[in-house]
């Protein structure tokens, strides 16, 4: 399953509510698709599983929605830290896959 | 806490081998399959290879099947990646972490580097 993310990068402000985009090329399966925050330098983070369901200790600016081919992930004001590349990923079939990213840069 | 750390990277020659070790600390190791990832220098993520809580089933990635083998010791909780027939485009920090069988991968070891190069 190829995972296509966009924008490729989103100029943003601190504040600003941002939305990022996956689109699978076929259904994923029982929405086992998941999102990952990672920083330069760092490993990544998860942030949502199964689609919509925030990971332990993720603050609930973070949400994420969709279901079959059309997943977004939504970060509701954008704070400092929050800068950074997104990625998606889908772990309902094997080979498991990664979307190519989106970067959230301080515009 | 919880905690995974890699380690045996390093600058290896074309066709040269390296095995990665990733030691588990915190958790029930045996309560969770476990997973490699790279992450070649400016690039994106690159799922590898899974493995079981029993090592009963494993998975690969095309790009690295038949090359690559995932193993893990459950008595040691550790999990192992013994890589061959390394190529530059294998260049990349490689990263372990812990999936719930259903579910994703919740924690991330820090990354070990592994560059192939003549």
């Amino acid at each position: 399953i190829v995972l296509t993310q966009s924008p490729g990068t989103l100029p943003l402000s601190p504040g600003d509510r941002a939305t990022l985009s996956c689109r699978a090329s076929q259904s994923v399966s029982s929405s086992y698709l998941a999102w990952y925050q990672q920083k330069p330098g760092q490993a990544p983070r998860l942030l949502i599983y199964g689609a919509s369901s925030r990971a332990t200790g993720i603050p609930d600016r973070f949400s994420g929605s969709g279901s079959g081919t059309d997943f977004t992930l939504t970060i509701s004001r954008l704070e400092p830290e929050d800068f950074a590349v997104y990625y998606c990923q889908q772990y309902g079939s094997s080979p498991l896959t990664f979307g190519g990213g989106t970067k959230v840069e301080n515009k | 806490q919880v905690q995974l750390v890699e380690s045996g990277g390093g600058l290896v020659k074309p066709g040269g081998s390296l095995r990665l070790s990733c030691a588990a600390s915190g958790f029930s190791f045996t309560d969770y399959y476990m997973t490699w990832i790279r992450q070649a220098p400016g690039k994106g993520l690159e799922w590898l290879s899974f493995i079981s809580s029993s090592g009963a089933t494993i998975y690969y990635a095309d790009s690295v099947k038949g090359r690559f083998t995932i193993s893990r010791d459950n008595a040691k909780n550790s999990l192992f990646l013994e890589m061959n027939s390394l190529r530059a485009e294998d260049t990349a920090v490689y990263y372990c972490a812990r999936k719930p069988p259903t579910d994703a991968f919740d924690i991330w070891g820090q990354g070990t580097m592994v560059t192939v190069s003549s």
